[in-house]
């Protein structure tokens, strides 16, 4: 167990629609990283927040934003969703610039 | 860009079968390069952190090694609980702590 925690576990939705992944960094960690796993791409980075405010963003779509709030939680919030957006979704937190540990993911499904 | 691959995209060893992994990098400035174990659904589980060349670490039956361009993750006498997908990321120097991943190897130990 990492330490880090993610809800929901699955989340199956249609094409348009807007979904909120929510994440619980561990214990004392400031920094909160985004990532998507999809079959062909691999892990790919979104964003990163620290302390409350946005530090990195990837190849992050316009259709999707995040944001950290001051108990440190953060959410990722997709909207008009696409058959694309189908992959896993992985919260990580680091304390600094040093390893990132990462929760168990969400699984998007996108009919 | 950053960019990592990893060889060979699958692995088959039988139990006791010592091998290792590479992982090739080019990244503007190296801050850290880190190794990943996945197992399917899961969240990846963090190894080791590598920083300079020549540095070793090792946690039971795997080593890491790092030189200025590549990685190796030896694996030595694997068990069929070693099978998993091992993924290897890249952290550059300046300001995004960004994990840039491989595809990773998924490896296989039969008993």
């Amino acid at each position: 167990d990492s330490g880090v925690t993610q809800t929901p576990k699955h989340l199956i939705t249609a094409t348009g629609q807007r979904v909120t992944l929510r994440c619980s960094p561990r214990s004392g960690d400031l920094s909160v990283y985004w990532y998507q796993q999809s079959l062909d791409q691999g892990l790919q980075f979104l964003i990163q927040y620290y302390n409350g405010e946005e530090r990195a963003k990837g190849n992050i779509l316009e259709r999707f934003s995040a944001q950290q709030f001051p108990d440190l939680h953060s959410e990722l919030n997709l909207s008009s969703l696409e058959l694309g957006d189908s992959a896993l979704y992985f919260c990580a937190s680091s304390a600094g610039a040093n390893e990132q540990f990462f929760g168990p993911g969400t699984r998007l499904t996108v009919l | 860009e950053d960019q990592v691959t990893q060889s060979p995209e699958a692995l088959r060893l039988q139990e006791g079968e010592s091998s290792s992994l590479n992982c090739s990098y080019t990244v503007s400035g190296l801050r850290g390069l880190f190794w990943y174990r996945q197992d399917p659904g899961k969240g990846p589980e963090f190894l080791f952190t590598l920083y300079s060349a020549g540095e070793e670490k090792e946690k039971e039956r795997l080593k890491a090694t790092l030189t200025k361009k590549e990685s190796f993750l030896h694996i030595t006498a694997p068990k069929p609980e070693d099978s998993a997908t091992y993924l290897c990321a890249v952290q550059a120097e300046g300001g995004s702590e960004k994990l840039v991943f491989g595809k990773g190897m998924k490896l296989t130990v039969n008993p």
